[in-house]
């Protein structure tokens, strides 16, 4: 059974630093991963999205992917009060039965205090 | 959520009923699926759909049923639901997930009593 596995959290950081969020998954075929944004009583909402080893930066966001080591994170700089939320893992598989189908992690809540 | 809505938001309903859950797309994307969601056990895959007429089940299909008669609606019934069935149930759609993701419905808050 393919497993995607998020720091367990909830992580804390002052208003300002950086947050770190990481994501370990378990399927060496895996091709596509992007983490979620979810804020609480809402859905899941797509916040970063990557496919090659490295970094991929949109504003304060960025992913970084290490399909050697089967590792993904999205560091949040300059983090607000507003990026308090729970952030999901996912990812997605080319191959047979499981084409096409994300796999979530639990999710890692974050709260960024003034 | 803008061209994928769910209903009914909430609802309360008795053990042993049948529920039915809506899921009504604008975007014409292929696929739509269904997953709920708990403390603890994060997002689960129910059933999916591929096309018209053309379902699978996920990892927690048990109790549950789908049809999806045309591209733009994906119905999830609860033959007769549980209380291990009170959940968050979200829909989801995509036309390339591996390269887009999805995107998300409003969720609906299902408790049953």
């Amino acid at each position: 059974q393919k497993e995607v596995e998020q720091n367990s959290g909830p992580l804390s950081v002052p208003e300002g630093a950086i947050a770190s969020l990481n994501c370990t998954y378990s399927d060496r075929g895996s091709q596509s991963f992007f983490w979620y944004r979810q804020y609480s009583g809402k859905s899941p909402e797509l916040i970063m999205s990557i496919y090659s080893n490295g970094d991929k930066e949109d504003g304060r966001f960025t992913a970084q992917l290490n399909k050697a080591s089967q590792y993904v994170s999205l560091l949040i700089r300059d983090s607000q009060p507003s990026d308090s939320a729970t952030y999901l893992c996912a990812v997605g598989y080319a191959g047979g039965t499981s084409y096409g189908k994300l796999t979530f992690g639990q999710g890692t809540i974050l709260t960024v205090h003034p | 959520d803008a061209g994928i809505t769910q209903s009914p938001r909430h609802k309360v309903t008795e053990t042993g009923t049948p529920v039915t859950l809506r899921c009504h797309q604008t975007e014409n994307h292929r696929y739509m699926y269904w997953y709920r969601q708990d403390p603890g056990h994060g997002l689960r895959l129910i059933h999916y759909s591929y096309g018209v007429k053309d379902t699978d089940k996920g990892e927690v299909s048990d109790g549950y049923s789908v049809s999806r008669s045309k591209t733009e609606d994906f119905l999830l019934t609860l033959e007769s639901a549980t209380s291990s069935q009170t959940s968050v149930y979200f829909c989801a759609i995509s036309e390339y997930s591996l390269r887009y993701g999805y995107t998300f419905g409003s969720g609906t808050r299902l408790t049953v009593v």
